[in-house]
This record gives C-alpha cells, sequence and structure tokens, in this order.
C-alpha cells in the first residue's frame, strides 16, 4: 500500500463548477500537509500550505485537513479554464522527506 | 529575483553517456532535493542534502549520483547506469522553520535519449 493515494483522474468539469480533489494517507505522523498546481511542462508550484488539522481558504482555493479519517481535500469554487492542470498532495512529517500523491489531471472545460 | 533555477531546459543524452544537470538556488535553504517524474506518475526522490558536503539516497538513487559542494549548488549526475533516463527531472529546496516545512520547485529538465 502506498503512503499516500490519489486518484488520478483524469477529471474533466464545466466552468464555473466546484471541484474536489482528494487524499488519503496511512501515516498517522504526517504534519504538514500541501497541494501543488502543476502545468504542462512546468515544475509545480505550491498552492495551499496546512499544519495538521483543519480548513484553509484562500480566495476560490480551500484546503481541508481531517487527521483522524487520514483525508485531505482541496475544493476549487467557481473553477476557470486556467485552473486546467495536475493538481499534487505532499505531506510530511518533521524535517523528513515530502511523499507525493500520484497527481490528479484536472480539466476545466469553457 | 529569488527561486530555483535549473539548466538545460532541455537535454539529449547519448547511449553510454554522463549527463549533469544544473540546480542553483538563492533562497538560502539548507535543504535541496531531486526528482524525477515519468508521464502519469507523481514524484519520486533520487537524492537530497540537508547541508553542504553531506546527501543521502532517496527511492530511486540507483544510476545517478550528486554533489553538495556549495549551499547554493545541487547538481545531478546521470549515469551510463542509469538504463531509463527519458524522464522530467525536479529540483527543489526547502524552506524550514516552526511549524513551516515548504518546498519550492525549478522549472525542470526534460532529459530523453538520442
Amino acid at each position: 500500500q502506498k503512503e499516500v493515494e490519489q486518484d488520478p483522474g483524469p477529471l474533466s468539469v464545466p466552468e464555473g463548477a466546484i471541484v474536489s480533489l482528494n487524499c488519503t494517507y496511512s501515516n498517522s505522523a504526517f504534519q504538514y500537509f500541501m497541494w501543488y498546481r502543476q502545468y504542462s511542462r512546468k515544475g509545480p508550484e505550491l498552492l495551499m500550505y496546512t499544519y495538521s488539522s483543519g480548513n484553509k481558504e484562500d480566495g476560490r482555493f480551500t484546503a481541508q485537513v481531517d487527521k483522524s479519517s487520514k483525508y485531505i481535500s482541496l475544493f476549487i469554487r467557481d473553477s476557470q479554464p486556467s485552473d486546467s492542470a495536475t493538481y499534487l498532495c505532499a505531506m510530511i512529517q518533521g524535517a523528513q522527506k515530502l511523499v507525493f500523491g500520484q497527481g490528479t489531471r484536472l480539466t476545466i472545460n469553457p | 529575483d529569488g527561486g530555483i533555477t535549473q539548466s538545460p531546459k532541455y537535454l539529449f543524452r547519448k547511449e553510454g553517456q554522463n549527463v549533469t544537470l544544473s540546480c542553483e538556488q538563492n533562497l538560502n535553504h539548507d535543504a535541496m532535493y531531486w526528482y524525477r517524474q515519468d508521464p502519469g506518475q507523481g514524484l519520486r526522490l533520487i537524492y537530497y542534502s540537508q547541508i553542504v558536503n553531506d546527501f543521502q539516497k532517496g527511492d530511486i538513487a540507483e544510476g545517478y549520483s550528486v554533489s553538495r559542494e556549495k549551499k547554493e549548488s545541487f547538481p545531478l549526475t546521470v549515469t551510463s547506469a542509469q538504463k531509463n533516463p527519458t524522464a522530467f527531472y525536479l529540483c527543489a529546496s526547502m524552506e524550514q522553520g516552526a511549524a513551516k516545512n515548504i518546498q519550492y520547485f525549478g522549472a525542470g529538465t526534460r532529459l530523453s535519449v538520442l
């Protein structure tokens, strides 16, 4: 079993829809949780960062962490074609190695 | 402009050849990382370094080598022992602090075999 599981998609939704992206993990010691956005042929860019459980909102993006269920989510409201990218979840325990999910390829159709 | 610079953007390797990918950062981060990304897959860790003159193998280190002689630089050599080198290579550095461990990435180098 992988430490971090992420549905690779692809996921295709119409413009304006609410998008939900999810990851599950097995290591209860993970403390820091991140979402990266990666456009085609580019490096990943940090989108959201949360420490421990709870919600964090930044504009149209909301990150949720549920440590009791070992489950993290990223919600995108009012999705735009420019949101089309691969979204990678990542998590880390202390100063150890970052562990990535497989990435979900998302397409927002105009 | 602070950031991570990877070069070249595209690289071609001939059979039996060693090639070196450059990674430079001016973020003053201690820790640096090299990842490999294959189509439809997540990032797999090749090597990482938490301090100058020290580095550790990641999950897929075979066929690769690194050095860390300066804080700003962490070059990756893909040796002839790596039989399937075609991939997208990403370098990252990590900002560490209280309740904060964030990795920042370069733009990547795409390596292909001739």
